[in-house]
């Protein structure tokens, strides 16, 4: 079974939609959750972490279930400039340990 | 944020040579560097991790005789594709990780012919 596993989508939206994607992890240790947003051809930009009590950053709400062990990312009033891969990423062990797993991404697509 | 650079960010290179790519972190030290590979489409793999002034740890399936990994300063780490194959052509990222954070380098696109 994959470490971390994400719906690979596509995702198509009109502008000003509001989207969410899940990400599911296997290990019940996992101690930090990430998204990160990967534009084509380029390297994943850290997007935000995903925090216990959930977290926003603007139109993007971060949110973390333990208990069922995944994390999801919603995306409020869709821009176009949105468009890119998203991965979850989940650590498991300490900090500074490297056991960054990441999910195979989604792909979203914002429609004009 | 911190930056990572890596060099060169593109290379097409014949089958049985071999490639080296160049990973810097430019503001900050790091005594462990992380080597990805991302073939198309697919997410990004954890090849190794790179640990300044000892040998890098191998995940599973990765041939550390292929894919030579050098720390020699907390700030460089390389990774050498030892007699490339066609099959090794994809997109190589490193990563840094700063306090609770991983910065990833812009890639090396590797094409063997």
């Amino acid at each position: 079974r994959k470490e971390v596993e994400q719906d690979p989508g596509p995702f198509n939206v009109p502008e000003g939609a509001t989207v969410a994607f899940n990400c599911t992890y296997s290990n019940s240790a996992s101690q930090s959750f990430f998204w990160y947003r990967q534009d084509c051809r380029k390297e994943p930009k850290l997007l935000m972490s995903v925090y216990s009590s959930g977290n926003e950053d603007g139109r993007f709400t971060a949110q973390l279930n333990r208990a069922s062990q995944y994390i999801s990312l919603l995306i409020r009033d869709s821009k176009l400039s949105d468009s890119a891969t998203y991965l979850c990423a989940v650590n498991v062990g300490s900090t500074g340990a490297n056991n960054l797993f990441f999910g195979t991404g989604t792909r979203l697509t914002v429609i004009p | 944020g911190a930056v990572v650079s890596q060099h060169p960010s593109w290379v097409i290179c014949k089958s049985g040579t071999s490639v080296k790519i160049e990973c810097r972190s430019l503001d900050f030290q790091a005594t462990t560097m992380f080597w990805y590979r991302q073939f198309p489409k697919q997410s990004l793999m954890l090849m190794a991790t790179s640990n300044e002034g000892s040998k890098a740890t191998y995940e599973q399936g990765v041939e550390k005789d292929k894919f030579l990994i050098n720390h020699a300063s907390l700030t460089l780490s390389t990774l050498t594709v030892t007699s490339a194959h066609p099959e090794d052509s994809s997109f190589y990222i490193c990563s840094a990780r700063t306090k609770n954070e991983q910065y990833f380098g812009p890639g090396t696109r590797l094409t063997v012919t």
